[in-house]
């Protein structure tokens, strides 16, 4: 089975300072991984995938097999990151269970002024 | 393009009433839905899923069920609530036969079992 586990519940930084949101990830076959974010007062988005290797509002997130991971970093925090992060993975390909996105307990990451 | 609605927003209810909670998705066919409930601690656990009319996939054991009378439109069910089912229930979809992981969400139903 698939599981996603973020370590930190809360995760408060200063304004400026680099922000790394850590996210493990348990599954044998090949992931695909997501991080979703909910800002205040609105819903739940994507924010990036891992298959587009893109960078987005300044954040990266690299897919690390051998320590399966996919921490999301920014070199520099800015006070509209303050949200709620969940990190999330797919099964890749075509199999049973392909069409489901497990999510893992989410963190609350706090921007200060 | 794709809009999707969830409601009621709100809901305050007895123990061992009834629940239904409703979503419906517009500007798009045969998208797989979803029912994530999301909990202080616990994250956003899956409930159910379904990838067609009439096709649900449990991922919990729990007092709650799941429907799909059509394309479109997913409902959330309990004969009798308990204390624990009290959350936030967020209903999603994304585009089905494509292999990408994308969900888009609606705005949630807070539900208050008393």
């Amino acid at each position: 089975a698939q599981r996603v586990t973020q370590p930190e519940k809360l995760l408060s930084v200063f304004k400026g300072a680099p922000v790394e949101l850590k996210c493990n990830y348990s599954y044998s076959g090949s992931p695909e991984l997501f991080w979703y974010v909910q800002y205040s007062r609105q819903r739940l988005q994507l924010l990036l995938r891992h298959i587009s290797r893109e960078s987005i509002k300044g954040f990266t997130a690299d897919l690390n097999k051998g320590e399966t991971s996919f921490h999301l970093k920014k070199p520099f925090a800015q006070e509209e990151d303050s949200a709620m992060y969940y990190c999330a993975l797919r099964p890749f390909g075509i199999i049973q269970g392909a069409q489901k996105l497990v999510f893992g307990q989410g963190t609350r990451l706090t921007i200060n002024p | 393009s794709q809009t999707i609605h969830q409601w009621p927003a709100t809901l305050v209810q007895p123990v061992g009433s009834p629940l239904s909670l409703e979503c419906t998705v517009e500007g798009t066919s045969n998208p797989n839905l979803y029912w994530y409930r999301q909990a202080a601690g616990r994250g956003l656990q899956l409930l159910f899923y379904s990838v067609g009319i009439g096709q649900i996939s449990s991922e919990v054991p729990q007092n709650l069920s799941a429907s799909r009378p059509q394309d479109r439109q997913f409902i959330l069910s309990s004969k009798k609530l308990l204390l624990s089912d009290s959350g936030f229930y967020l209903c999603a979809w994304k585009f089905g036969g494509l292999n990408t992981g994308e969900l888009f969400f609606g705005e949630g139903s807070r539900l208050t079992v008393l």
